[in-house]
């Protein structure tokens, strides 16, 4: 059975930078057969789709437009795990966010982290 | 981007109500199509892939139909556990989703 641990600070000074890490029990990080995603949701904007991580001979990482500039997703195979760095975060960024992971083409989110408030605030 | 509209964003039905719920897609995606439902405080739960496909464990009351760009979420006797809020989200090209329906009791 897959499971998706986040971990993390929930809150974030404005201008930091927000650091999420979600630890996978049950899968590899390095399976050449799904992808690794983060995805956010607030009242404004939804469910929006963050980035992944996958592996298929050789990483390959995708961010969404909006966030593209401010965003790194990293896979840490020693510890079985993936992370998301957001910087310049300003309260927009203020979010439930979680961890998933995509099967299919990479997209379908079968297995999803519990999910992390993430208020952004001085 | 691929856009993703459903409607309504309220619904209000009784226990025993047949419940549909429309998304449409901006552009085709064939069926890659799926159905989430969430319940306060926790995350989106799979229902419906591939359009049609019921995920393990979903009650034969949720079927879910359409290619292209329209696709339908049906429940077809509403029960105390389906009031909820749904999502559809197209995984054609990477992943966006719906803006929501939320299930309440009439």
């Amino acid at each position: 059975q897959v499971q998706l641990q986040q971990s993390g600070p929930g809150l974030v000074k404005p201008s930091q930078t927000l650091s999420l890490t979600c630890a996978i029990s049950g899968d590899s990080v390095s399976s050449n057969s799904v992808a690794w995603n983060w995805i956010r949701q607030s009242p404004s904007r939804g469910l929006e789709w963050l980035g992944r991580t996958y592996y298929r001979s050789k990483w390959y990482t995708e961010y969404a437009e909006s966030v593209k500039s401010r965003s790194t997703i990293n896979p840490d195979t020693s510890k079985n795990q993936f992370s998301l760095q957001l910087n310049s975060v300003t309260p927009e960024d203020t979010a439930v966010y979680y961890c998933a992971r995509g099967d299919w083409n990479g997209a379908l989110f079968v297995y999803w982290g519990q999910g992390t408030l993430v208020t952004v605030s001085s | 981007d691929i856009q993703m509209t459903q409607s309504p964003s309220t619904l209000s039905a009784s226990v025993g109500d047949r419940v549909t719920i429309t998304c449409r897609a901006s552009q085709s995606i064939s069926s890659w199509l799926a159905w989430y439902q969430q319940k306060p405080g926790k995350a989106p739960k799979l229902l419906i892939y591939k359009a049609s496909s019921l995920e393990s464990g979903v009650p034969s009351r949720f079927s879910g139909s359409g290619s292209g760009t329209e696709f339908t979420l049906t429940i077809s006797s509403l029960q105390p556990d389906d009031f909820a809020t749904y999502y559809c989200q197209q995984y054609n090209t990477r992943g966006t989703f719906g803006q929501g329906t939320k299930v309440e009791i009439k």
